[in-house]
C-alpha cells in the first residue's frame, strides 16, 4: 500500500534559523510532490510543489528538494519568520489523483 | 478569485443522527475531493468526482457515507446515521482539469478550511 512517513513531528527553531522538513514515501510511481502549510482553524494551503522531472525548487524563503531514488523529498524554509508557525504536511500524489498526506510536522518560530 | 467553500464551518450533532456537508468548488474547476482527518491520524482520501461522476471512492469508509455532485458543481457529502468514530474534519478540494494531453500531476489541488464534525 502507499505509505508517507514525515519527520520530524515538531519542530522549534529561533526566528531567522533555517527549518527542514523530511517526507518519505513508499509508491514508486508518485510523480507529483506537493507541501501544504495549514494554520489553525484553516485548511491546508499549497505553498510550494514539485514535480519528479525536477530535482529541486525555490520559491523566495521556501524550497523543495525530491530524492526520486530514495523515494523521499524535503521542505527548506530559510530565515525564519514568527508566521511561519504552522503544521506542514507533505501529500505526494498516489493512484489516480489522491493525495497521500503524512501525519504532519508542528513548527513553532521563536522571536 | 472564491477559493473552496465549506458549510456549515462546525456541526455538532447525537449519535444516529444525519448530517449533510456542503463543498463549493472554485469555479471552473471540475475536480473536487473530499478527505477527512478523524481524532489522531493523518488526513485521509475519500473520493474524487470528476464534473458529476466519481473518477475513485476508494477512500469511502462505509456505505454510512454518500457523496453526490448533481450538476457537477458543488457536492454533498451526507453521513446516515452518524457514529462517534466519524468525529473529525472533513476537507473538500478541488483542481482545474487537465485537459487533453496534460498530466493531472500539472493541476494542484486547492482545499476550504473544512467542516469540523462533532458526533456526540
Amino acid at each position: 500500500g502507499e505509505n508517507v512517513e514525515q519527520h520530524p513531528s515538531t519542530l522549534s527553531v529561533q526566528e531567522g534559523d533555517s527549518a527542514v522538513i523530511k517526507c518519505t514515501y513508499s509508491d514508486s510511481a508518485s510523480n507529483y510532490f506537493p507541501w501544504y502549510k495549514q494554520e489553525l482553524g484553516k485548511g491546508p494551503q499549497l505553498i510550494i510543489d514539485i514535480r519528479s522531472n525536477v530535482g529541486e525548487k525555490k520559491d523566495q524563503r521556501i524550497a523543495v528538494t525530491l530524492n526520486k531514488t530514495a523515494k523521499h523529498f524535503s521542505l527548506h524554509i530559510t530565515e525564519t519568520q514568527p508566521e511561519d508557525s504552522a503544521v506542514y504536511f507533505c501529500a505526494p500524489r498516489g493512484g489516480y489523483n489522491k493525495l497521500i498526506f503524512g501525519a504532519g510536522t508542528r513548527l513553532a518560530v521563536h522571536p | 478569485e472564491a477559493g473552496v467553500t465549506q458549510f456549515p464551518s462546525h456541526s455538532v450533532i447525537e449519535k444516529g443522527q444525519t448530517v449533510t456537508l456542503r463543498c463549493d468548488p472554485i469555479s471552473g474547476h471540475d475536480n473536487l475531493y473530499w478527505y477527512r482527518r478523524v481524532m489522531g491520524k493523518e488526513i485521509k482520501f475519500l473520493l474524487h468526482f470528476v464534473k458529476e461522476s466519481k473518477q475513485d471512492e476508494s477512500g469511502m469508509p462505509n456505505n454510512r457515507f454518500l457523496a453526490e455532485r448533481t450538476g457537477g458543481t458543488y457536492s454533498t457529502l451526507k453521513v446516515q446515521p452518524a457514529e462517534l468514530e466519524d468525529s473529525g474534519v472533513y476537507f473538500c478540494a478541488s483542481s482545474q482539469f487537465p485537459g487533453q494531453g496534460v498530466s493531472y500531476s500539472n493541476q494542484p489541488q486547492h482545499f476550504g478550511d473544512g467542516t469540523r464534525l462533532s458526533i456526540l
